[in-house]
């Protein structure tokens, strides 16, 4: 059974760093063409990719958050996080992560998804 | 402003037919496959198709989706007010080395 669950902080101070953790179960991201992804949609508001990190460990960003972002795995240990910098209000979201199973370009399961706010 | 274009909202009465359209370019859709999800009001995204057409298990065959070129649509038969949701279209973009995603679209089942 697979299962992805992200944790973090709830509330930020604007230009602090974000830190998530997505803890995932039922795959390994050893495993060839395994991948896991992060995805946020601030509330009322679209789905926006942030990053992806495969098997390889390639690494691969959102073009206009590449410069914020980063993202590692730990496969010992079953977890990817992200690290966003400078945290604003617009980055207000709910942060999901997700994987992506062969290589493909699709997400077959989610995590519940945690909720980030930024304010002072 | 998104990668991929959808129209903000469809609707249609119980029992009826509609369609979601994706459109794209020739970095995403016209050259990589396409996914679809649904977002019930206050969940998690789910997987509707994956590689343009196909189904993951579960999904029941009232729902398709097929890709010309570089758009793609998502088909909902036999509507149920249980369909109400958003609806998001997926690629990988080739020149952007990024996923892109659709902004949305709304069904409303009247």
């Amino acid at each position: 059974q697979v299962t992805l669950r992200e944790s973090g902080p709830a509330l930020l101070r604007p230009t602090q760093t974000l830190t998530l953790t997505c803890t995932f179960s039922g795959f390994s991201l050893s495993t060839t063409g395994m991948c896991v992804s992060w995805v946020r949609q601030p509330p009322g508001k679209a789905l926006e990719w942030l990053a992806l990190i495969d098997w390889e460990d390639d690494k691969y960003y959102t073009p206009s958050l590449k410069t914020r972002l980063t993202i590692s795995k730990d496969t010992s240990r079953d977890q990817v996080v992200l690290t966003m910098s400078n945290m604003g209000p617009v980055d207000t979201a709910t942060y999901y992560c997700a994987r992506i199973p062969n290589a493909g370009n699709y997400f077959d399961y989610w995590g519940q998804g945690t909720l980030v706010t930024v304010s002072s | 402003q998104s990668v991929l274009t959808q129209p903000p909202s469809v609707s249609a009465a119980p029992g009826q037919k509609v369609t979601i359209s994706c459109s794209g370019s020739r970095s995403n859709i016209g050259n990589n496959h396409v996914s679809w999800y649904q977002q019930l009001p206050g969940t998690t995204p789910k997987l509707l198709i994956y590689d343009n057409h196909q189904r993951p298990s579960g999904i029941p065959n009232r729902i398709s989706a097929s890709k010309s070129g570089t758009s793609a649509t998502l088909d909902i038969t036999g509507l149920q007010t249980g369909d109400e949701a958003d609806y998001y279209c997926g690629a990988w973009d080739s020149s952007l080395s990024a996923v892109v995603f659709g902004g949305g679209t709304k069904l409303t089942v009247l």
